[in-house]
């Protein structure tokens, strides 16, 4: 079983729509939660962080965590072509009590909103 | 002021080559990471230097070898290239007691 799964679509949306995005993993001991967005030919680049369960807003963007499932959601509203990218979700744990943490990705989500 | 930078950007070699990579970053972090994004889009961690002392090294052939001559560089060094290296190479850095990775913009090796 992969550590953390995500299902890469492709996903397409019209503009204004709102975007579901998911993954799912396998150990409860992870501790931070990430969303990365990756445009085409570029690096990824952090989007959302959240530590605990629950949702964290920032604009149009909205991350949740239900650790009870193992389940992470980013939710985007009023989608813009601007958004579209390829979304990774990612888990930071620490392992045997170190400070040195692993970014473990999902296989990425690729968005496309069109006008 | 590029925070990771990552050269070369492209790079097309022959099957069997020697090649590097070099990454650089200005953030004063002292954590550093190379990462293989396949065709499907999956990134993978491959090495993690902290302080140029190598603490994550996952499964990844012999032929490739890390090494940081101090906290701001890493490069990445690959011997006798084979077609499957093909990929998208990234260079990240964190600090080691922050969550945030900030990534560079990739070396795009394509073996022929």
């Amino acid at each position: 079983q992969k550590e953390v799964e995500q299902d890469p679509g492709p996903l397409s949306v019209p503009e204004g729509a709102i975007v579901s995005l998911n993954c799912t993993y396998s150990n409860s001991a992870f501790q931070y939660f990430m969303w990365y967005r990756q445009y085409s030919r570029k690096g990824p680049e952090l989007l959302m962080y959240t530590y605990s369960s629950g949702n964290k807003e920032d604009g149009r963007f909205t991350a949740q965590v239900d650790k009870s499932s193992k389940y992470i959601s980013l939710f985007i509203r009023d989608s813009q072509p601007s958004d579209s990218a390829t979304y990774l979700c990612a888990i930071l744990w620490h392992a045997g009590g170190t400070s040195y943490g692993k970014l473990t990705f999902g296989q990425g989500t690729i968005l496309t909103v069109h006008p | 002021d590029t925070a990771v930078s990552q050269t070369p950007k492209y790079l097309v070699t022959q099957m069997g080559n020697d090649k590097s990579i070099k990454c650089e970053q200005n953030l004063g972090h002292d954590t550093m990471y190379w990462y293989k994004q396949d065709s499907k889009k999956f990134l993978k961690i491959m090495f993690s230097y902290n302080n140029k002392e190598l603490i994550i090294n996952e499964t990844v052939p012999n032929r490739f070898s890390p090494k940081s001559p101090d906290k701001a560089h890493l490069n990445l060094h690959i011997n006798s290239l084979e077609l499957g290296d093909s990929a998208v190479y990234f260079c990240a850095s964190s600090t080691s007691r922050r969550s945030y990775y900030t990534f560079g913009s990739g070396t795009r090796l394509t073996v022929v």
